[in-house]
């Protein structure tokens, strides 16, 4: 069955320093993938997609991310975290057509230090 | 840019109570979704809908009922409420293809004492 992977729930980190969100998917196909975060009491919104081509995606509001094949992650990454990161963030896949389906991660919530 | 309204962005009702949660999406959009968001659970979807008055089960449909009379909105109905339907729901809308992006609404906060 497709399933999307998000093993930290919690993520910590100081203004400044350089963040990865990990996203592990099963799925028997390349997928389509989604970042998107969301701000307390709102709604989600997209930081960047994979569908094929380059395998770094560069998004919204300076983050990128990695599909690898061989891992079956799509991991999210910014260089430098600035405190209004301070969100959730969930790795979704989109089921190949056939289906209407998009399966979401159960999120992680990142946390800034000033 | 797209836009998903939601029409009560904070509701209080009393169990046994029929709710309507109300979604118009501007952009043509085949696809509406509602989906239920709880702490530690991610976004579970309750009910999809793919063409006006089509409707299809997601995975958690039970107490909950749908209805697409136009092609721009979509209504989540719960036609008792319990306080385990105590939750943020989310209205979301795409083209039709499953590839393409979600767009969400900002969620409907609903209590139910």
């Amino acid at each position: 069955a497709q399933s999307v992977t998000q093993p930290d729930i919690h993520i910590t980190v100081s203004e400044g320093a350089s963040l990865e969100l990990r996203c592990n998917y099963s799925y028997g196909a390349t997928p389509y993938l989604f970042w998107y975060v969301q701000s307390p009491g709102q709604g989600l919104q997209l930081l960047l997609k994979y569908f094929s081509g380059d395998t770094l995606v560069q998004g919204i509001k300076g983050f990128e991310a990695e599909f690898k094949r061989s891992q079956s992650s799509f991991n999210l990454r910014k260089p430098s975290v600035h405190w209004s990161d301070a969100a959730e963030y969930f790795c979704a896949v989109g089921v190949v057509p056939g289906t209407y389906k998009y399966i979401f991660g159960t999120g992680t919530r990142l946390k800034v230090l000033a | 840019d797209v836009k998903v309204t939601q029409s009560s962005r904070y509701l209080v009702k009393r169990t046994g109570e029929k709710v309507f949660l109300e979604c118009v999406q501007d952009m043509d959009h085949e696809n509406m979704f509602w989906y239920r968001q709880d702490p530690g659970l991610g976004l579970r979807l309750i009910y999809f809908s793919y063409d006006v008055k089509m409707k299809e089960k997601g995975d958690i449909p039970e107490g909950y009922s749908v209805s697409r009379e136009k092609k721009e909105r979509f209504s989540l109905i719960l036609e008792s409420a319990s306080t385990n339907q105590t939750s943020m729901y989310l209205c979301a809308s795409s083209l039709v293809l499953s590839g393409n992006t979600i767009y969400f609404g900002e969620g409907s906060w609903l209590t139910v004492v």
